[in-house]
């Protein structure tokens, strides 16, 4: 069985670019989160997709946007990346089969992002 | 406003004693709670949960004890044991309003030799 991936591991980008970061998800999971996890902080609930489609977002501003593709994998964009966008970006798939997530999330190693 | 929080960031626990580690949460509307353990450079791992129906779950050494009258919930480790040192995430959320997890900081736990 094959645990949540996540690509890159590590980036860096300076002020204004744009990053895609990508996430395959846990065999058998149809459900994927983002979240991002700042620097003595904990993890923060960006948004999570089901069904390739959006389903709950948390405080974060349009650019920050998804996808999730027939196979569950995912993506995660972010635009016009500021300096505060520096942080560990999580993604996390669980076996969703109704409504309602218990919570038991199954994370990646994370990504990395450093913005200067 | 943070709705969960873990107000030690830190806390050094003698190995074979019984590490507490202390969450609080302002959100009443919360019924379904988790610790979740980190190690450097990896995802953080499901450790155990409870529901609001409950005020006690037990796994092995992990033990979850829940009092929602004062919002609060706690991790008991007996024994603590080196592997355990880590960094240990309280999380909540609303099972039948939406699937947003809210975690807290951590606490940092440290196993004494």
């Amino acid at each position: 069985e094959t645990g949540v991936t996540q690509s890159p591991t590590h980036l860096i980008k300076t002020r204004g670019q744009q990053v895609t970061l990508r996430c395959s998800s846990q065999s058998g999971h149809n459900t994927v989160s983002w979240y991002q996890q700042a620097l003595g902080q904990g993890p923060q609930f960006i948004f999570q997709y089901y069904r390739e489609e959006e389903n709950g977002r948390g405080n974060f501003p349009p650019r920050f946007s998804g996808l999730q593709f027939p196979n569950y994998s995912s993506e995660l964009n972010v635009n016009a990346l500021e300096l505060d966008d520096s942080a560990l970006y999580l993604c996390a798939s669980s076996p969703r089969t109704g409504r309602g997530n218990t919570g038991e999330l199954f994370f990646g190693e994370g990504s990395r992002l450093t913005v200067l | 406003d943070q709705q969960v929080k873990q107000n030690s960031p830190s806390l050094s626990v003698q190995e074979g004693r019984i590490s507490i580690l202390n969450c609080d949460y302002t959100n009443s509307m919360f019924d379904y709670f988790l610790w979740y353990k980190k190690y450097p450079a990896e995802g953080p791992t499901f450790l155990i949960s409870i529901s609001s129906i409950k005020d006690k779950n037990e796994d092995g050494r992990f033990t979850v004890f829940l009092n929602k009258s004062a919002k609060h919930l706690s991790l008991h480790i007996v024994p603590s044991q080196p592997g355990d040192s880590a960094v240990y995430f309280c999380a909540a959320s609303e099972v039948n309003r939406d699937d947003k997890i809210i975690f807290g900081k951590g606490t940092r736990l440290h196993i004494l030799p």
